[in-house]
């Protein structure tokens, strides 16, 4: 367990429906990145959360986002669902702003029928 | 923007032989350079890094390089185990910056031959 808690697992979910993924970071960790794999694909950076804020966005799209609350768990919402977004979607948690050897949790699997 | 890229794409070695994966960087901002590697179906998983003062970095079978000057930098493993086979991403990112995000090169899948 690496101390990355990410519900849930398993997704699927019909096209043009709309889903929240939920991240909690480890015990001392400030910031939350989210990350999508698509089939034998590499790691996409979605965006970056630090203590409540927004520090970085990729290249996410305008039907996603996302936030990171007080107790600093983040949730991303991915919303009007297409196939493509059938994915692995990976949150990682570091201490600081900096993103210094990151932490994965298991990741939620996304099917999008 | 930023972009690491990666090769090769698919990797395979008799077991007991070396592996290189290799990765160029574009960011010359770069100074944190850390390798992951992702087992079938499981979360990706810090193996090595290399921050940008260090030429070379070893870790029992596993060592890294960096050349800044090419911003070029590599994965030697060495005596491979079938438990090596897996997909190994490289990665580049600011640290010390507001832009500290890693970006990931699109990966190596290495095989293991018995």
């Amino acid at each position: 367990d690496s101390g990355v808690t990410q519900t849930p697992k398993h997704l699927i979910t019909a096209t043009g429906q709309r889903v929240t993924l939920r991240c909690s970071p480890r015990s001392g960790d400030l910031s939350v990145y989210w990350y999508q794999q698509s089939l034998d694909q590499g790691l996409q950076f979605l965006i970056q959360y630090y203590n409540g804020e927004e520090r970085a966005k990729g290249n996410i799209l305008e039907r996603f986002s996302a936030q990171q609350f007080p107790d600093l768990h983040s949730e991303l919402n991915l919303s009007s669902l297409e196939l493509g977004d059938s994915a692995l979607y990976f949150c990682a948690s570091s201490v600081g702003r900096e993103s210094y050897g990151y932490t994965f949790g298991s990741g939620t699997r996304l099917t999008v029928v | 923007g930023e972009n690491v890229e990666q090769h090769p794409s698919t990797l395979s070695v008799q077991e007991g032989d070396s592996a290189v994966i290799k990765c160029t960087y574009s960011d010359s901002a770069s100074n944190y350079f850390p390798w992951y590697k992702q087992e079938l179906g499981k979360r990706p998983q810090l193996i090595i890094d290399i921050r940008s003062n260090v030429g070379e970095k070893k870790d029992q079978r596993i060592a890294v390089t960096l050349n800044k000057t090419a911003k070029h930098f590599s994965l030697h493993i060495t005596e491979t185990q079938p438990e090596d086979s897996a997909v190994y991403f490289c990665a580049a990112s600011r640290r010390g910056s507001s832009a500290s995000k890693i970006i990931f090169g699109s990966g190596t899948r290495l095989s293991i031959r018995p």
